[in-house]
């Protein structure tokens, strides 16, 4: 069992749509939780992050952690066709400081 | 603030082939990662410097993969001999003693 599981996609949603991202893991020790966003040809950028169970919103943008079901989202609201990219979730513990990925969901808001 | 860069972009090699990336983090940062992400993959740590050491670097393969950090700046990363697993774009991440890693655009290799 991968110790991270991200549904790969591909999601193709409308412009304006609610997008629901998702990740699930295995190993309770992760203490934060972050999403990457990758677009085609350049390196991952930092989206968010967060250490503790519930919600944390920024702009359009919302993380969520389930720390009980071992499970992640991200909802992007009012969806654009500049969101069209790769989004990875990925996790940690500050003790070891290296990061382990998910596959990714290629995403596609279409105009 | 520069970014993290990397060369080459692209390279292209036959298998058996040796080749070498390169990495300037970003400007005071520590530690430095290198990442293979191969097609349709999360990115997948390689090896992981503080300064010019070595903090982990349990999945490198390293028959073949070999990377240093003199002094503690630039890095390079070294395949011999490529096999054509290896096909894959690479890329390097740095950070401070805050929690992101920020990535370098990555090197695309294609072995042949």
């Amino acid at each position: 069992q991968k110790e991270v599981e991200q549904d790969p996609g591909p999601l193709s949603v409308p412009e304006g749509a609610i997008v629901s991202l998702n990740c699930t893991y295995s190993n309770s020790a992760f203490q934060y939780f972050m999403w990457y966003r990758q677009y085609s040809r350049k390196g991952p950028e930092l989206l968010m992050y967060t250490y503790s169970s519930g919600n944390k919103e920024d702009g359009r943008f919302t993380a969520q952690v389930d720390k009980s079901s071992k499970y992640i989202s991200l909802f992007i609201r009012d969806s654009q066709p500049s969101d069209s990219a790769t989004y990875l979730c990925a996790m940690g513990n500050t003790g070891a400081n290296n990061l382990f990925f998910g596959t990714g969901t290629r995403l596609t808001v279409i105009p | 603030e520069a970014g993290v860069a990397q060369s080459p972009r692209y390279k292209i090699i036959e298998k058996r082939q040796s080749v070498a990336f390169w990495c300037n983090p970003i400007s005071g940062h520590a530690t430095l990662y290198w990442y293979q992400q191969i097609l349709g993959q999360g990115p997948k740590l390689l090896i992981q410097f503080q300064n010019n050491g070595v903090v982990d670097d349990s999945q490198l393969p390293k028959d073949r993969f070999s990377a240093e950090r003199l002094k503690g700046v630039d890095s390079t990363l070294k395949i011999q001999p490529a096999k054509l697993e290896d096909s894959a774009v690479y890329l390097c991440a740095s950070k401070d003693y805050r929690i992101e890693q920020f990535f370098g655009p990555g090197t695309r290799l294609t072995v042949l």
